[in-house]
Order: structure tokens, then C-alpha cells, then sequence
């Protein structure tokens, strides 16, 4: 079955270390994104890569970073630098057909840092 | 810049009650509206899409009418059951802004009770 995974479901760490999250996609898309989801609240855009090899900061980047070295992954790092990382994270993909810009989100990973 | 407004939950119905949650917008461009759903724990699923003015997209009883003079995309279900209980976003994608990128409502979470 084509679809995005996302390891692991929950995933604590003590404040200070850097931690990444896996995001893997089997449906050939071009395009991959994190967003970060907190309570009450909509989802956020971290990171977005339209490409291998190629990633644009979104709207609340600072203190993640992430690579794009094959099309099917692109993994989410949290840095000791970013202030409040607690949160759900949710990566997508999507193809960069002009007809289509719907996404598809994998299940998340529940991040708790203490 | 471009926005999405939604109505603020929480919405609590009792089964066979009809749904409406109100989604209005800001665009610069030509947007693509969605309604996406997530169900407790789990990432977000496409329920719906339009891609142009007056479209009216449907899935599982669900429906949702793009409305360029008004600047809409309300989402309606004529009989809830409770397996709906769910948070619901609206969103939208300019082809002006980057068309590879969503812009989210803050969701509204909806509980169905028998």
C-alpha cells in the first residue's frame, strides 16, 4: 500500500538534546512537508521541500532543520535550540501536478521534551 | 497575505443532527479549498476539495460549496452519526503564493453523541 509513514508514534526526550523524526513516502511525490500542530491550534509549516536536495524554510523554522537527500524521505530534526518543542508533528507530500495541491499527511509523531 | 478563517468549536450534536461549519478566506490568487479531518491520535485525511469557483465537493455525506462572492467553503452533512466526532480543517492553496503550500484553519472539533 502507497502512503507516508512516520517513526515513532511517541517520542520523549530530555531538554537539550537534538532529536529527528523519520517521515518516509512511497507514492512518488515530488514534494514533502513538516508542519507542527499544537493544541488548539492549526497547523504550522516548518519546512517544505519541493525537491531532492532542496528545502524552504516556512513559517516557523527556527531551531529545526531537516534534509532532503532522496525523494521518498525527509527527515525532521528539533534542535536544542528550538524553545518549545513539545508538540504533535505531522509530515505530508504531494505531487507538483498543476491540477492537484492536496496533500497527504502521515499519522505524526507525539514529541515530549522535559 | 493569505488566511483561513473557521468557525470556533467546540460543536457538540446529537445524532441525525444536521452539521454546518463555517470556513471563510483570503486570497490573493486563485485558490484550491480543502476540508481535511483528524480523527483522535491519527494525521489528517482529505475529506473533500474544490478547485474553482462554485464546485461543490462531497465525500462520505459530506459537502462543502466553493464561494468566490462570498469568500466561503462552509462544510455541511445532513445527518451526523457519531463515528464523525473528529477535529475538522479548513484550507486553501494559492497558485500566487506558492501553490504547494496549505494554509490552515484552526480547526473545530466536532463530538457526535448517540
Amino acid at each position: 500500500d502507497g502512503g507516508i509513514t512516520q517513526s515513532p508514534k511517541y517520542l520523549f526526550r530530555k531538554e537539550g538534546q537534538n532529536v529527528t523524526l523519520s517521515c518516509e513516502q512511497n507514492l512518488n511525490h515530488d514534494a514533502m512537508y513538516w508542519y507542527r500542530q499544537d493544541p488548539g491550534q492549526g497547523l504550522r509549516l516548518i519546512y517544505y521541500s519541493q525537491i531532492v536536495n532542496d528545502f524552504q524554510k516556512g513559517d516557523i523554522a527556527e531551531g529545526y532543520s531537516v534534509s532532503r537527500e532522496k525523494k521518498e524521505s525527509f527527515p525532521l530534526t528539533v534542535t536544542s535550540a528550538q524553545k518549545n518543542p513539545t508538540a504533535f508533528y505531522l509530515c505530508a507530500s504531494s505531487t507538483d501536478q498543476v491540477a492537484s495541491y492536496e496533500q497527504y499527511f502521515g499519522p505524526g509523531t507525539r514529541l515530549t521534551v522535559t | 497575505g493569505d488566511s483561513v478563517t473557521q468557525m470556533e468549536g467546540p460543536v457538540t450534536l446529537s445524532e441525525e443532527a444536521f452539521l454546518t461549519i463555517n470556513c471563510t478566506y483570503t486570497a490573493t490568487g486563485y485558490p484550491s479549498l480543502f476540508w481535511y479531518v483528524q480523527y483522535p491520535g491519527e494525521g489528517l485525511q482529505l475529506l473533500l476539495k474544490a478547485t474553482k469557483a462554485d464546485d461543490k465537493g462531497s465525500n462520505k455525506g459530506f459537502e462543502a460549496t466553493y464561494r468566490k462572492e462570498t469568500t466561503s467553503f462552509h462544510l455541511e452533512k445532513g445527518s451526523v452519526q457519531v463515528s464523525d466526532s473528529a477535529v475538522y480543517f479548513c484550507a486553501l492553496s494559492d497558485l500566487q503564493t506558492g501553490a504547494n503550500n496549505l494554509f490552515f484553519g484552526t480547526g473545530t472539533r466536532l463530538t457526535v453523541i448517540p
